[in-house]
């Protein structure tokens, strides 16, 4: 089976910097993506990682590392809209395949 | 707005009962996907269609089952209806073949079904 895991929550304060992990044990891999999902919402899309190394996106950055099996969403200046699930994906295979989600991290930012 | 439109929002029914789920995708997107979350297990996969054709089959009871119609808009039936059934249900669309590797899923803002 597919392999997934993430902290289930997470509790971050105000303007700081929270670092969300991701650890995945897979039988194919192409490519990691990040999803936010607010409560009740549908999960929009945050960043994608293929090859090794840190992508950065204004405040949201996301490493990978493949020889690991390891990914971390980073997040910075933290607000408290950031409140939300953070859900790490893989995709298995090439093409149009579907994603394999962990379930997911529950951030809550407070003052 | 991911431009993915699913109806209704909430659906409430009873044990037993069928129900229909609509899905329309992004416009130009091919690829349907179906996710079911609930709150112990995340989003489940549940079936892809691509360009009308069933493309992959993921935890799928056999009580349930999709379509994706000529317009590429696509329905998912959940028959026999039972307590556990009771989740959010996605749909996601993305591009067709050509799409770049990092062209990520659009999700619609879901289909929340009570079964009681």
């Amino acid at each position: 089976g597919q392999n997934i895991d993430q902290p289930t929550e997470m509790t971050a304060t105000e303007g700081a910097i929270v670092q969300i992990n991701c650890t995945y044990q897979t039988s194919g891999f192409n490519g990691l993506f990040w999803y936010q999902q607010h409560a009740g919402e549908a999960p929009t899309f945050l960043s994608y990682n293929v090859l090794d190394g840190l992508e950065e996106k204004g405040r949201f950055s996301s490493f990978l590392s493949r020889s690991k099996g390891y990914s971390y969403l980073l997040l910075k200046e933290l607000q408290m809209k950031d409140s939300a699930s953070y859900l790490c994906a893989v995709r298995l295979y090439s093409g149009n395949t579907p994603l394999v989600f962990g379930k997911g991290t529950r951030l809550s930012v407070i003052a | 707005d991911s431009g993915v439109t699913q109806t209704p929002k909430h659906l409430i029914t009873a044990t037993g009962q069928r129900v229909t789920l609509r899905c329309s995708p992004r416009s130009g997107d091919l690829s349907v996907y179906w996710y079911q979350q609930s709150l112990d297990q995340g989003l489940q996969f549940l079936i892809q269609y691509y360009n009308g054709e069933e493309r992959a089959k993921g935890n799928i009871l056999e009580r349930f089952s999709a379509q994706q119609f000529p317009d590429l808009h696509s329905e998912l039936n959940l028959s026999s209806l039972e307590l556990g059934d009771s989740a959010l249900y996605f749909c996601a669309s993305r591009e067709g073949e050509g799409a770049s590797r990092n062209s990520p899923l659009h999700f619609g803002n879901g289909t929340r079904l009570t079964v009681t």
